[in-house]
């Protein structure tokens, strides 16, 4: 039973657009929850992150929302830029252990 | 650059072989990570270690094993290869101190993987 659920394989944005990224989970032991960023050939990098205990994060033009009560949490992306292209993770941490969605493919379109 | 160096970058063997992954883990990080991303699919945790000892198990196979040595560096080890097993494997590392608080919910840094094809 798969945890982390990104249910969108990919997204299609143009560039100055806001791309949103959409993330559902189950266990309610989640505590933590990060976004991981990753290109061709590289490994997954960390992007942003958000506790539990909020329900929103900005850092630039990331911007995490947390929605506890329908276990959801979503990246915004504003504005988008061609740069963004790449597969997004989600993940959520119980107990220091990071369980990860199966991803999103962004693409920003000039 | 994320500080954490898996070798070798790829690596094409035959079912029914053995092989080993290395990675070094950032520098000042104690846990080490290990998953598979198999084509289109998510990352699978297979196993972590901190400070050489295993500290968490996820859907790692019997054939597989992993150690953490006392350089903090660790090998994933893959035995009796299948075709199955072709997939992308990260190596991860954290600063996890083993205690409740912002430590268990660090980041990970990643490694580039390695990209195993069994033939």
């Amino acid at each position: 039973d798969q945890q982390v659920k990104q249910n969108s394989p990919s997204l299609s944005v143009q560039e100055g657009r806001i791309s949103i990224l959409n993330c559902d989970y189950t266990n309610s032991m989640f505590d933590y929850f990060l976004w991981y960023k990753k290109y061709p050939a590289e490994g997954p990098t960390f992007l942003i992150s958000i506790s539990s205990i909020k329900d929103k994060n900005e850092d630039g033009r990331f911007t995490v929302f947390l929605n506890k009560s329908a276990k959801h949490l979503s990246l915004h992306i504003v504005p988008s830029q061609p740069g963004d292209s790449a597969v997004y993770f989600c993940a959520a941490i119980s107990a220091g252990k990071s369980t990860f969605g199966d991803g999103t493919t962004l693409t920003v379109k000039p | 650059d994320s500080g954490v160096t898996q070798t070798p970058k790829h690596l094409i063997t035959a079912t029914g072989q053995r092989v080993t992954l290395r990675c070094s883990p950032r520098s000042g990080d104690l846990s080490v990570y290990w998953y598979q991303q198999s084509l289109d699919q998510g990352l699978q945790f297979l196993i972590q270690y901190y400070n050489g000892e295993e500290r968490a198990k996820g859907n790692i196979l019997e054939r597989f094993s992993a150690q953490q040595f006392p350089d903090l560096h660790s090998e994933l080890n893959l035995s009796s290869l299948e075709l199955g097993d072709s997939a992308l494997y990260f190596c991860a590392s954290s600063v996890e101190g083993g205690s409740a608080g912002v430590a268990l919910n660090s980041p990970l840094h990643f490694g580039n993987g390695t990209r195993l094809t069994v033939t």
